[in-house]
């Protein structure tokens, strides 16, 4: 079956690092995203990784290891406009989200 | 502003009800997709248009129906409504068909079915 899995909640200080994970099951593999949202607020595009490794971009960024279904996003320097939802989503014929991970960042 | 409108904005009908949801996409975007994002269930990817044509479903029930029109915009049809239909619906659009695009997220309309 198709299965993406990420932790529910996660919570980090300001100006720290986080990682959050994301594992998926999927039948057929043609890209994974990362997404963040607000809450009320459409998600946006924060990633795309689509071979193995990291994807850098300033703040964040995303690792992907296809043979390990895995995939995690590390943010660095976190403010607290980072506290928001984070959804992991892997594409092979359709695009599938995990539920997504809601991280609170403390002052 | 992600350049994708959708309207309305709120909605608050009552079950067996009928609804139609629009979305623009962003100028120069062939794809829209469409999605259902409810509490319990995360986002759930319903279905995509390329260029007017159906390109990928997703779990998008028989009692949903939509179409992507010839100047691009999209409707999305909710029949026979249940209380469980309530949800957000997102609209994205993206330039191309394939997996590697960018989506960019309308606002979204939020159903409210009574």
């Amino acid at each position: 079956g198709q299965n993406i899995d990420q932790p529910t909640e996660m919570t980090a200080t300001e100006g720290a690092i986080v990682q959050i994970n994301c594992t998926y099951q999927t039948s057929g593999f043609n890209g994974l995203f990362w997404y963040q949202q607000h809450a009320g607020e459409a998600p946006t595009f924060l990633s795309y990784n689509v071979l193995d490794g990291l994807e850098e971009k300033g703040r964040f960024s995303s690792f992907l290891s296809r043979s390990k279904g895995y995939s995690y996003l590390l943010l660095k320097e976190l403010q607290m406009k980072d506290s928001a939802s984070y959804l992991c989503a892997v594409r092979d014929d359709k695009i599938i989200f995990g539920k997504g991970t809601r991280l609170h960042i403390l002052p | 502003d992600s350049g994708v409108t959708q309207t309305p904005k709120h909605l608050i009908t009552a079950t067996g009800q009928r609804v139609t949801l629009r979305c623009s996409p962003r100028s120069g975007d062939l794809s829209v997709y469409w999605y259902q994002q409810s509490l319990d269930q995360g986002l759930q990817f319903l279905i995509q248009y390329y260029n007017g044509e159906e390109r990928a479903k997703g779990n998008i029930l028989e009692r949903f129906s939509a179409q992507q029109f010839p100047d691009l915009h999209s409707e999305l049809n909710l029949s026979s409504l249940e209380l469980g239909d309530s949800a957000l619906y997102f609209c994205a659009s993206s330039v191309g068909a394939a997996s590697s695009y960018e989506q960019y997220f309308g606002p979204g309309t939020r159903l409210t079915v009574t």
